[in-house]
């Protein structure tokens, strides 16, 4: 069953904390993307890689940080120095060209603060 | 900046059509017109996208100003799985040329 697996779906973080967030995908696609959703508003992003081993910062990095060893594969970390890490958590892939792309996105992580 | 404008929030009837208007006055002359659709504690899906000319899929149809500065959503027969967050998406080449999304329209069907 080809697609994208988050996990875990919800997430509980203590203060100071770091946890991280799991983004396997086994469509072959290159870029990856990490979003976050509060309630009611729509997608920031946070980070995105076009290519392993290589990721840029997107709108919102401040306290979190990424890797991408592996094609598959784009974790997510939220540090203890986001200070308000409460969301929904999106990961996507992106299909096709720079004027005619898909994006296709995961079921989301819901974290929160105890 | 790659803007779009969609009203908050529409009401449908059940087995009527729906028009989801979207505005994007500043849209450049190679941008497609992307729409996603997000159901409740979902991420959201793709739904259709488009550059000049009608595009027709199994979902929905897309319908583009000849002047391309605002598109129409058009769900044929709303059911109450349609009801969800609709998206129009620009690509923002002021952002690395990243698909932005905005707050979307959310879609309420009554039976």
């Amino acid at each position: 069953d080809g697609g994208i697996t988050q996990s875990p779906k919800y997430l509980f973080r203590k203060e100071g904390q770091n946890v991280t967030l799991s983004c396997e995908q086994n469509l072959n696609h290159d870029a990856m993307y990490w979003y976050r959703q509060d309630p009611g508003q729509g997608l920031r992003l946070i980070y995105y890689s076009q290519i392993v081993n290589d990721f840029q910062k997107g709108d919102i990095a401040e306290g979190y940080s990424v890797s991408r060893e592996k094609k598959e594969s784009f974790p997510l970390t939220v540090t203890s120095a986001q200070k308000n890490p409460t969301a929904f958590y999106l990961c996507a892939t992106r299909q096709g060209g720079s004027t005619n792309e898909k994006l296709f996105f995961g079921s989301g992580t819901q974290l929160s603060v105890l | 900046d790659a803007k779009t404008t969609q009203p908050n929030s529409m009401e449908s009837n059940e087995e009527e059509p729906v028009h989801l208007p979207c505005n994007h006055s500043t849209i450049s002359g190679t941008d497609y017109i992307h729409w996603y659709r997000q159901l409740p504690s979902q991420g959201p899906e793709y739904v259709i996208h488009g550059l000049t000319s009608n595009v027709n899929n199994r979902m929905a149809s897309l319908a583009i100003a000849e002047d391309r500065k605002s598109s129409t959503l058009i769900l044929h027969r709303a059911t109450l799985r349609d009801a969800a967050v609709y998206y129009c998406i620009l690509r923002d080449y002021s952002q690395g040329g990243k698909l932005i999304f905005g707050q979307g329209t959310e879609l309420s069907v009554k039976p």
